[in-house]
């Protein structure tokens, strides 16, 4: 399989649940993104990894928590999630992370928390 | 900082009508800019780019030329095909960052 691919498509949780999301990129890239995109509302940058290291948390609230266990693997461990963290969450990968390089998107986990 | 205007949509236009969809930006340095689509239910896939003035980046009949003077970057297509439907989205990378700054989105609907 090649790619960018996000585990589940779409998932339903009350707000006492404890979900994870699964990204797993085959592409070789060194740096992976978490990226919430809500209805009318700007996509929206949430973490980004480089070789494995976090170098970025744009003020994303502690009920997301983000895990890169190794460079082709990054999860989203979601725990007391409010109804408006609904959204589509989007993994990405790029290669070198300098500015120049395309990043390549998963299809996206559809999250409604009810 | 930097940031990404585009044109609000939808734009809903009949299949083989002219595209435009705007876009300028604001940028520390020389950005590299970047056309993204979205097709319903699925992620983010590039459509093309360009990475220095005057350059002209193409794909799918898709065109988008890098205007460093009116700091632009407008996507246009001779003939819409209703497959074109989406959203399209404007971004860039600049100033050593490589975190990328997206437009808010235009959606395109083509009727047939």
């Amino acid at each position: 399989e090649t790619g960018v691919t996000q585990t589940p498509r779409h998932l339903v949780m009350g707000m006492t649940n404890k979900k994870s999301l699964k990204c797993e990129q085959h592409l070789g890239h060194n740096a992976m993104y978490w990226y919430k995109q809500s209805a009318k509302k700007p996509l929206e940058l949430m973490f980004v990894y480089n070789f494995k290291e976090q170098t970025e948390n744009n003020s994303v609230p502690s009920r997301f928590s983000p895990e890169c266990p190794n460079s082709s693997h990054l999860f989203l461990h979601l725990h007391t999630l409010q109804p408006e963290d609904s959204a589509l969450y989007l993994c990405a990968s790029s290669q070198d992370p300098t500015g120049q390089e395309t990043q390549y998107f998963g299809p996206g986990t559809r999250l409604l928390v009810l | 900082g930097n940031s990404v205007t585009q044109m609000e949509g939808p734009v809903t236009l009949s299949e083989e009508a002219f595209l435009t969809i705007n876009c300028t930006y604001t940028a520390t340095g020389y950005p590299s800019l970047f056309w993204y689509v979205q097709y319903p239910g699925e992620g983010l896939q590039l459509l093309l780019k360009a990475t220095k003035a005057d350059d002209k980046g193409s794909n799918k009949g898709f065109e988008a030329t890098y205007r460093k003077e009116t700091t632009s970057f407008h996507l246009e297509k001779g003939s819409v095909q209703v497959s074109d439907s989406a959203v399209y989205f404007c971004a860039l990378t600049s100033g050593g960052s490589y975190i990328p700054t997206f437009g808010r989105g235009t959606s395109l609907i083509v009727h047939p």
